[in-house]
């Protein structure tokens, strides 16, 4: 079955830790996205990327790092410089990135930081 | 600069009553409006969108969504709920002018419907 994975499905991280949350997908799609949801505030998008090796910052990317080495990939790191980092992750992907497409995710990593 | 607001935060709904949520947005440019659904814990799935052409959108599950330009709104309905569509309910919206698809979200309605 096609689909978009993340892992892990939890995670815990010490204070001043980097992690990194693993989006692996399997549509064939060229955009992919990462979002943070709390509660009450909806989704709102970190980065996303149209394409290989290239990526956009979206309207919270300070203390996020992403790469887009492979098609099928776009880990996203949470580094230490990301004050407020427990939330729920959402990756998602979409066909070709145009405004019309439908936007399909995968199952959430949350984290906590301890 | 666009946004979404959805007014009620929980909607709390007898089961095979009918329901509504609320979604207006605001954009000074042609939007395409979507709604989607998150079951506890999970990603979100797509319920329907509004692209163009008639206002009235069906979607999965017995959804369906009115669009009104006048009104800059895009209610969600269903006739008749089950207990299975206690969820939260995400309205979206993107701009015919943006690049890389970006979707600004409301803060979405939680719907939770009781025997």
């Amino acid at each position: 079955d096609g689909g978009i994975t993340q892992s892990p499905k939890y995670l815990f991280r010490k204070e001043g830790q980097n992690v990194t949350l693993s989006c692996e997908q399997n549509l064939n799609h060229d955009a992919m996205y990462w979002y943070r949801q709390d509660p009450g505030q909806g989704l709102r998008l970190i980065y996303y990327s149209q394409i290989v090796n290239d990526f956009q910052k979206g309207d919270i990317a300070e203390g996020y790092s992403v790469s887009r080495e492979k098609k099928e990939s776009f880990p996203l790191t949470v580094t230490s410089a990301q004050k407020n980092p427990t939330a729920f992750y959402l990756c998602a992907s979409s066909i070709a990135g145009v405004d019309t497409d439908t936007q399909y995710f995968g199952p959430g990593t949350r984290l906590t930081v301890l | 600069a666009q946004s979404v607001t959805q007014l009620d935060s929980q909607v709390p709904v007898f089961e095979e009553a009918p329901v509504e949520l609320r979604c207006n947005y605001s954009s000074s440019v042609s939007v395409y409006l979507f709604w989607y659904v998150q079951y506890p814990n999970q990603g979100l799935q797509l319920l329907l969108k509004y692209l163009s052409g008639s206002t009235l959108v069906k979607g999965i599950n017995g959804f369906e969504a009115e669009f009104n330009k006048s009104q800059t709104s895009f209610h969600l309905r269903k006739p008749s709920v089950h207990i299975s569509d206690t969820a939260e309910y995400f309205c979206a919206v993107s701009d015919q002018y943006n690049a890389g698809n970006m979707l600004t979200f409301g803060g979405g309605t939680r719907l939770m419907v009781k025997p």
